[in-house]
């Protein structure tokens, strides 16, 4: 069963767009959503993170939207450049409790920015 | 520099060898886990611990042993190997999960032929 559902599997952007990637979770105990950037041949590394007392999060070019209601949360990136050029992940938990340490993740979406 | 290490960064291995993977780091955290990677399929996680001497399984813990007697290290071990555990296996601490988030290593690709 999978838990965090995202879309797309693939994208491909211009130089200067906007990226947008949706997960949608299933698990009401979630609490906790981040993101994380991965580039070819090295580890996820932490984008940004959001938490339901919130519907959005903003830090530099990167931005969460969360619909509570709707079990959803979405990445934009704005302005995008060929350098976010990756694989980025959603991701959700519990915010504390034994379940915190169980970061469930999305399958993954493959992000071109073209020139 | 700090961070979390892994080795082997390559490995083949034949159908029902053993071996271990290591994992180790210097941030003096306390949760580690251990996570597979596979096209299409995301990061799963195998193990994780909240403390030395402290182990838990996660979705994917078939086939996976692991143990933490210090603080620092977390070695992952492949008691029989089989051509299914053919994966990317990173390995990931964290000193305050909603605050930091996890610190990932860059990986250790394993081939079970």
């Amino acid at each position: 069963q999978q838990q965090v559902k995202q879309s797309p599997q693939s994208l491909i952007v211009q130089k200067g767009g906007i990226s947008i990637i949706n997960c949608a979770y299933e698990n009401t105990a979630f609490d906790y959503f981040p993101w994380y950037q991965q580039f070819p041949g090295k580890g996820p590394a932490l984008l940004i993170a959001i938490r339901p007392d919130v519907s959005e999060k903003k830090e530099g070019r990167f931005t969460i939207s969360f619909n509570k209601s709707a079990k959803q949360f979405s990445l934009h990136i704005m302005d995008s450049q060929p350098g976010d050029s990756a694989t980025y992940f959603c991701a959700a938990s519990p915010y504390s409790g034994a379940g915190s340490y169980q970061l469930t993740f999305g399958k993954g979406t493959k992000l071109s920015v073209i020139p | 520099n700090a961070g979390v290490t892994q080795t082997p960064k390559f490995q083949v291995l034949k159908t029902g060898q053993s071996m271990t993977l290591q994992c180790a780091q210097d941030m003096n955290h306390e949760y580690m886990s251990w996570y597979r990677q596979d096209p299409g399929m995301g990061l799963r996680l195998i193990h994780y611990s909240v403390g030395a001497g402290i182990t838990d399984q996660g979705e994917v813990p078939n086939g996976y042993n692991v143990s933490r007697s210090t603080t620092e290290d977390f070695p992952l071990r492949l008691l029989s190997a089989a051509p299914s555990q053919t994966s990317v296996y990173f390995c990931a601490s964290s000193y305050s999960m909603a605050n930091y988030g996890y610190t990932f290593g860059s990986g250790t690709r394993l081939t079970v032929v």
